[in-house]
């Protein structure tokens, strides 16, 4: 089952920052947030990972909150091709899989 | 270079067809998946290969067939399938580092649709 809950969607205005939740209220010490995209009908587009700090990197930043029950992915300046399905995952460390949530739909407006 | 590259992209068959589907990556990565995807619904995860050996099979039917030639390459032999296989077929690779963060880079995938 899904350890993490995203709202289904969102909309958010071109060059605006983007700012999406989700919630992982069961994450364990060893529990990796991970955070993915996937425009229509392509393969995932990885974004951005986090254990504990808040991270950033070309694509994104992740702030990570202290007790480490929520995340939020921030895409600084939203542009139109920005418009995926974000996926929020937890994963452990001593674990291949991925554990999918349902994601939530970005549309970006013009 | 984070690319995985898959083929072919898109795939017709029928249901006495027997096909393969390949995944390739170059960057070293120790760890390859196979993933199925449905319309609007996360991937699941299929198989894992690490160290060219098979470590998780999901309870997959075995009309699927995952072969790992060498760390570079992995295949999914198709054989049977009914009409609900369809699917975006994903190739995931990751350095395979049991206990660190090892993030999976994904590919395209391949659109199968079985008659």
């Amino acid at each position: 089952d899904a350890k993490t809950t995203q709202p289904t969607s969102m909309d958010c205005a071109e060059g605006r920052a983007a700012n999406l939740p989700c919630n992982h209220s069961t994450i364990s010490g060893n529990e990796y947030v991970y955070w993915y995209r996937q425009i229509h009908s392509q393969g995932p587009q990885y974004i951005i990972h986090g254990l504990k700090n808040n991270e950033t990197n070309e694509m994104a930043s992740l702030i990570i909150t202290e007790d480490r029950k929520s995340s939020t992915l921030i895409l600084p300046h939203a542009t139109l091709r920005d418009t995926a399905v974000y996926y929020c995952i937890v994963r452990d460390a001593g674990n291949y899989q991925l554990i999918w949530g349902a994601g939530t739909k970005l549309i970006i407006k013009p | 270079d984070t690319e995985v590259t898959q083929t072919p992209k898109h795939l017709v068959m029928g249901m006495t067809n027997k096909k393969s589907l390949k995944c390739e990556q170059h960057m070293g990565h120790r760890a390859m998946y196979w993933y199925k995807q449905k319309a609007k619904k996360p991937p699941e995860l299929m198989f894992v290969y690490s160290y060219e050996k098979l470590s998780i099979n999901e309870s997959v039917p075995s009309r699927f067939s995952p072969e790992c030639p060498n760390s570079s390459l992995l295949n999914l032999h198709l054989h049977a399938l009914q009409p609900e296989d369809s699917a975006l077929y994903l190739c995931a690779s990751s350095p395979g580092l049991y206990g660190g963060p090892d993030t999976q880079y994904f590919g395209p995938g391949t659109r199968l649709t079985v008659l």
